[in-house]
């Protein structure tokens, strides 16, 4: 079954530092997401991204925050200088079309990312 | 904006047993879905089962089944001859109907199958 791939598993980095967290969504979707996961915390939406555009983000992903797809396969979400509170687990997620209730999200295994 | 609470921050089980995890949100939306999604020790999340608001029959998926009651607003997950394998953490999630495409998760329940 395809699937949602994440790189890398662990990322560490210091604090004002650039991160780039990258993601292969699954081939034949259309619908791109970033969430996060503060230890502790509720999983929470970043942002959804759809023919080359944010189609919504939430107050989370400020200005310090952006995705790109940089060619047909890669999703990637940047970092721009990073914050001890930006430590969390990042799921990328992929689906198929416009009703996700009915095509649901498939998700990655997550980025670690841990910020010194 | 839409919560989702899961009371139960831990639970567990004996293998073949039944358990039931709870799930109650709040909405002022009529037409939403709702979502139990299954992640595994360092595994990938894993949508388990889903439910539409307007259809008045509880899904199921093998094993697992919910009941759901939109007026009380809860959605519980009950998984029956339970596995070692369902040993995970369950996210309860709520999607609109219509507008918005984001999942909005409770904090997860970590259930545990013992042998």
């Amino acid at each position: 079954e395809p699937e949602v791939t994440q790189t890398p598993s662990h990322q560490v980095t210091q604090m004002g530092q650039e991160v780039i967290l990258r993601c292969v969504p699954i081939s034949n979707h259309l619908y791109f997401y970033w969430y996060r996961q503060i230890l502790g915390q509720k999983v929470e939406f970043l942002v959804s991204f759809y023919n080359n555009e944010i189609s919504e983000k939430s107050e989370i992903f400020d200005d310090q925050f952006s995705v790109e797809r940089p060619d047909g396969s890669n999703f990637t979400l940047k970092i721009r200088s990073t914050k001890l509170e930006d430590s969390a687990m990042y799921f990328c997620a992929s689906s198929e079309g416009v009703r996700a209730g009915n095509q649901p999200q498939h998700f990655g295994d997550g980025t670690r990312l841990s910020i010194l | 904006a839409q919560t989702v609470t899961q009371s139960q921050p831990e639970m567990s089980v004996q293998e073949a047993e039944t358990v039931t995890l709870s799930c109650t949100y709040d909405t002022s939306e009529n037409n939403y879905y709702l979502f139990w999604y299954k992640q595994p020790p360092s595994r990938q999340m894993i949508l388990v089962i889903r439910q539409e608001a307007y259809k008045q029959q509880n899904a199921t998926e093998n094993r697992f089944s919910v009941n759901f009651q939109k007026a009380a607003k809860s959605f519980s997950l009950k998984i029956s001859d339970s596995q070692l394998g369902d040993t995970a953490m369950y996210f309860c999630a709520f999607m609109n109907w219509g507008g918005s495409e984001k999942l909005v998760f409770g904090k997860g329940t970590k259930l545990t199958v013992n042998p």
